[in-house]
C-alpha cells in the first residue's frame, strides 16, 4: 500500500523560509522514479489549492507552480530517498495552510495527512 | 488556465436518496486518451480521500454507490443511495497538465 508522509511544517515569521519534505513508499505499479508528485494546500476554512508539481527524472524533472507561489517556492526531488521537497521562501501570512503531498496515478493518487505551516 | 466549476455549491440529501455533483471545465480534461478528472471527499480534520480517478474509475475500498462519468469538459459524480457517512465536502480535481481544483460542494445529510 502506498504511504505518503509530509514533514517540516511549523511556525515562521513573514519573510522567512521553510522546507517541507514528502516521502512516499509502497508503490505498486511503478517506482517512485517514474512518479509525478504534487503539492497542494488548504488555508483555514478554505478549499483545496494546488501549489506545484514535479515530473519524473525521465521527463526532465520539470516543475510547474501556481501563480501565488511562483518565484517564491521551489520543488525538488531525491529519488534515492523517495522524497520530494518544497522550499518556501519569502513567506507571507496568506501562505498559512495545511500542506499536502500527493502522488501521481498508481493506479490512483495517494495523499498524505498534511503538515501545518503558520506564517505569523 | 483551466477553471473547474462545481455545482451545486451545497446539497442536503435524505439518506437512501440519490445525489449528483457536476464539474465543468473551461478546457477539455482529456489528454493522451486519459480523462484527467478525479473526485475527492474531505471530511472535517482529514485529508482528501480519493473516490474516483481518471473520470470513472473507483479507487479500492470505495463503495460502489459512488460512480463517475463524463468526457471533454463535463463530468459528474453520482451517489446512488446516500448514507450518513457520505457527508463532507466533495472536490473535483484536474491533475494534468495544469492541476486545478473545483471550489467544492458541501453535502449535508438531512
Amino acid at each position: 500500500e502506498v504511504q505518503v508522509v509530509e514533514s517540516g511544517g511549523g511556525l515562521v515569521k513573514p519573510g522567512g523560509s521553510l522546507r517541507l519534505s514528502c516521502t512516499a513508499s509502497g508503490f505498486i505499479g511503478f517506482s517512485f522514479v517514474n512518479a509525478w508528485m504534487y503539492w497542494a494546500r488548504q488555508a483555514p476554512g478554505e478549499g483545496l489549492e494546488w501549489v506545484g508539481l514535479i515530473t519524473s527524472k525521465n521527463e526532465g524533472e520539470t516543475t510547474d507552480y501556481a501563480a501565488p507561489v511562483k518565484g517564491r517556492f521551489t520543488i525538488s526531488r531525491d529519488d534515492s530517498r523517495n522524497t520530494i521537497y518544497l522550499q518556501m521562501d519569502s513567506l507571507r501570512s496568506e501562505d498559512t495552510a495545511v500542506y499536502y503531498c500527493s502522488t501521481g496515478y498508481d493506479p490512483w493518487p495517494h495523499w498524505g495527512q498534511g503538515t501545518v505551516v503558520t506564517v505569523s | 488556465d483551466t477553471v473547474l466549476t462545481q455545482s451545486p455549491i451545497s446539497l442536503a440529501v435524505t439518506p437512501g436518496e440519490p445525489a449528483s455533483i457536476s464539474c465543468r471545465s473551461t478546457q477539455s480534461l482529456v489528454s493522451n486518451g486519459y480523462k484527467y478528472l478525479d473526485w475527492y471527499l474531505q471530511k472535517p480534520g482529514q485529508s482528501p480521500q480519493i473516490l474516483i480517478y481518471l473520470g470513472s474509475n473507483r479507487a479500492s475500498g470505495v463503495p460502489d454507490r459512488f460512480s463517475g462519468s463524463g468526457s471533454g469538459t463535463d463530468f459528474t459524480l453520482r451517489i446512488s443511495r446516500v448514507e450518513a457517512e457520505d457527508a463532507g465536502i466533495y472536490y473535483c480535481m484536474h491533475a494534468r497538465p495544469n492541476p486545478t481544483f473545483g471550489q467544492g460542494t458541501r453535502v449535508e445529510i438531512k
